[in-house]
């Protein structure tokens, strides 16, 4: 089964500072058809799941372009340019069946 | 507007049964995979069980398997989760996802629309 980790597990982070999650595979998530079905999530506090990128680094509509997604393989990362207030909530990478452990980002 | 609403959650004592319910509406329920996944208080995102679109094919998470039993009413335009001998430790929200669209005529899966829209969730609590 592949393992998702997600580091780091809290990250404080200065508004209008730049934030980035880092999400390793334990194997490579290149799919057969040539494509690496690597999502991103959001938790705001009390609310349910957000898919905010997919396939890697592929914006959902209304996500604001301060995030974006990158990597190949077995290592991916999630930046936020410049975090604001509405940033607040904790961050999961998805492969398949598996989720990270989440990232737990925070206003310093 | 697309839109999942889950129902059915409550108190219930170990060993009790609950099922669950998700309301689809807003797209076309019967071409697309459906999923349930679990958030216990506190702790990360969890899958419980998934099924295709036709109900032909189902998986379940090792933590349910035997227990919980995932079922779909296309016509009906519902997901339901059967949840039987109950522990503790299922104590979570519960929400309901859409997975991939399948065209059954093409046999193409598009998974841009994998985990695209959830619910907001329902609670179970397992306590005595």
């Amino acid at each position: 089964d592949v393992v998702m980790t997600q580091s780091p597990l809290s990250l404080p982070v200065t508004l209008g500072q730049p934030a980035s999650i880092s999400c390793r595979s334990s194997q490579s998530l290149v799919y057969s058809d040539g494509n690496t079905y690597l999502n991103w999530f959001q938790q705001r506090p009390g609310q349910s799941p957000r898919r905010l990128i997919y396939k890697v680094s592929n914006r959902d509509s209304g996500v604001p372009d301060r995030f974006s997604g990158s990597g190949s393989g077995t290592d991916f990362t999630l930046k936020i340019s410049r975090v604001e207030a509405e940033d607040v909530g904790v961050y999961y990478c998805m492969q398949g069946l598996t989720f990270g452990g989440g990232t737990k980002v925070e206003i310093k | 507007q697309v839109q999942l609403v889950e129902s059915g959650g409550g108190l219930v004592k170990p060993g009790g049964s609950l099922r669950l319910s998700c309301a689809a509406s807003g797209f076309t329920f019967s071409d697309y995979y459906m999923s349930w996944i679990r958030q216990a208080p506190g702790k990360g995102l969890e899958w419980v069980s998934y099924i295709s679109s036709s109900g032909s094919t189902i998986y379940y998470a090792d933590s349910v398997k035997g227990r919980f039993t995932i079922s779909r009413d296309n016509a009906k335009n519902s997901l339901y989760l059967q949840m039987n001998s109950l522990r503790a430790e299922d104590t979570a929200v519960y929400y309901c996802a859409r997975r991939e669209k399948y065209d059954i005529l093409t046999g193409y899966y598009d998974y841009y629309y994998y985990m695209d829209v959830w619910g907001k969730g329902t609670t179970v609590t397992v306590s005595s």
